[in-house]
């Protein structure tokens, strides 16, 4: 069984560096993308970027490339979103997801349960 | 980016109503597009992909059609297990989410 198994809720304050993660098990995780996916308060959903664990490979939206870093360690099969800064916009959920790769785009068809980051001074 | 927009924003149906959904996007994406559902604190679910095909365990009481620029997501007979929140994705290019559409009980 696919599972994402993402790190717990976080309160930081703006300026401050996060890491996140999303622990995948039931699957070969060096064979598939891992992506990460936002959601702020009360709103829809947006794509932030994607990696491929097999050879570190990333890609990022546009709007969120130079604002985080997606990285993964294969050897534990876990895949990381994090922020150097972090600023009061950065307040969400984020969801790790695992992407259907189809060209240029891609659907996710598995997701983890969402780290809650709370930035407030 | 291509953007979609979903219609309507909010809607208010009984058990039992049949229930469509509709996404747009700004040129077309061929078949590409998928749909989820979201309930409250919960992570999304994959519902539908290649804009018909219904993901593993999904109920048949769900469905989409659609290609180009407009499709539509049907629920035949509304459960209670249905009230949430419906998104559209397109993945023609990159992937954009629709606003979503919830679904609240009349």
């Amino acid at each position: 069984e696919v599972q994402l198994v993402q790190s717990g809720a976080e309160v930081k304050k703006p300026g401050e560096s996060l890491k996140i993660s999303c622990k995948a098990s039931g699957y070969s995780f060096t064979s598939y993308w891992i992506g990460w996916v936002r959601q702020m308060p009360g709103k829809g959903l947006e794509w932030m970027g994607i990696i491929h664990p097999g050879d570190s490979e990333t890609r990022y939206r546009p709007s969120f490339q130079g604002q985080v870093t997606i990285s993964a360690d294969k050897s534990i099969s876990t895949a990381y979103l994090q922020w150097s800064s972090l600023k009061a916009s950065d307040n969400a959920m984020y969801y790790c997801a695992r992407p259907v790769m189809r060209g240029d785009g891609h659907y996710f068809d598995y997701w983890g349960q969402g780290t809650l980051v709370t930035v407030s001074s | 980016d291509i953007q979609m927009t979903q219609s309507p924003s909010t809607l208010s149906a009984s058990v039992g109503d049949r229930v469509t959904i509709t996404c747009r996007a700004s040129q077309s994406i061929s078949t590409w597009l998928a749909w989820y559902q979201q309930k409250p604190g919960k992570a999304p679910k994959l519902l539908i992909y290649k804009a018909s095909s219904l993901d593993r365990g999904v109920p048949s009481r769900f469905s989409g059609s659609g290609s180009g620029t407009d499709f539509t997501l049907t629920i035949s007979s509304l459960q209670p297990d249905d009230f949430a929140t419906y998104y559209c994705q397109q993945y023609n290019n990159i992937g954009t989410f629709g606003q979503g559409t919830k679904v609240e009980i009349k």
